[in-house]
């Protein structure tokens, strides 16, 4: 089983919502990360998870919460967001942690299809 | 500047053409490149990584770094309809990827 599994593909909310997004894997990786995307732009990495433990934050606004209850699962906890945080937020996992100075397979992301949000 | 650059197109080509994606990127230290596809509505996928120079083949995907004018290829022979996508160079970063911003690639039946 090589998939990162999404839920759900699609949400809306209001700026006043509480929502949350979902993040499943089973191939035993230790890092998870959280990527968003805007329409015609590249993933932005916004948090990464190394063996549960936050590693990186990359100075994401408080209103995006992540949360790794355990080693196959990963939330983003969202809440009073704001319209242009309407985006697609991609999960991916790897086996470890890339490093700067060589890629190595291990080092392989693997992407989950996302979650569209659209914040009214 | 950005660290790796790409031209957004879209590239519009019939099938059966030979495809020809370029990134340019900024620091002669980096050695590592990836080409990531992204089908529409998707996660991105990695296609193939490069090290350092010279060129790496994968059926009808071949790859080349060229060190000295700090430019990557993508080369894709008999290009298929399913080929369609946007396609990201990427290099690793410390602990995460970092993308150029994509090229979309249309191939018309």
């Amino acid at each position: 089983d090589t998939e990162v599994t999404q839920t759900p593909k699609h949400l809306v909310m209001g700026m006043t919502n509480k929502k949350s997004l979902k993040c499943e894997q089973h191939m035993g990786h230790r890092a998870m990360y959280w990527y968003k995307q805007k329409a015609k732009k590249p993933p932005e990495l916004m948090f990464v998870y190394s063996y549960e433990k936050l590693s990186i934050n990359e100075s994401v606004p408080s209103r995006f919460s992540p949360e790794c209850p355990n080693s196959s699962l990963l939330n983003l906890h969202l809440h009073a967001l704001q319209p242009e945080d309407s985006a697609l937020y991609l999960c991916a996992s790897s086996q470890d942690l890339s490093s700067r100075e060589r890629y190595r397979e291990n080092e392989k992301l693997f992407f989950g299809s996302g979650t569209q949000l659209s914040v009214l | 500047q950005k660290e790796v650059e790409q031209d957004p197109g879209p590239l519009s080509v019939p099938e059966g053409a030979i495809v020809s994606l370029n990134c340019t990127y900024s620091n002669s230290a980096f050695q590592y490149f990836m080409w990531y596809r992204q089908y529409s509505r998707k996660g991105p996928e990695l296609l193939m990584y490069t090290y350092s120079s010279g060129n790496k083949e994968d059926g009808r995907f071949t790859a080349q770094v060229d060190k000295s004018s700090k430019y990557i290829s993508l080369f894709i022979r008999d290009s298929q309809p399913s080929d369609s996508a946007t396609y990201l160079c990427a290099r690793p970063g410390f602990q995460k990827l970092v993308f150029g911003t994509g090229t979309r690639l249309l191939v018309s039946p």
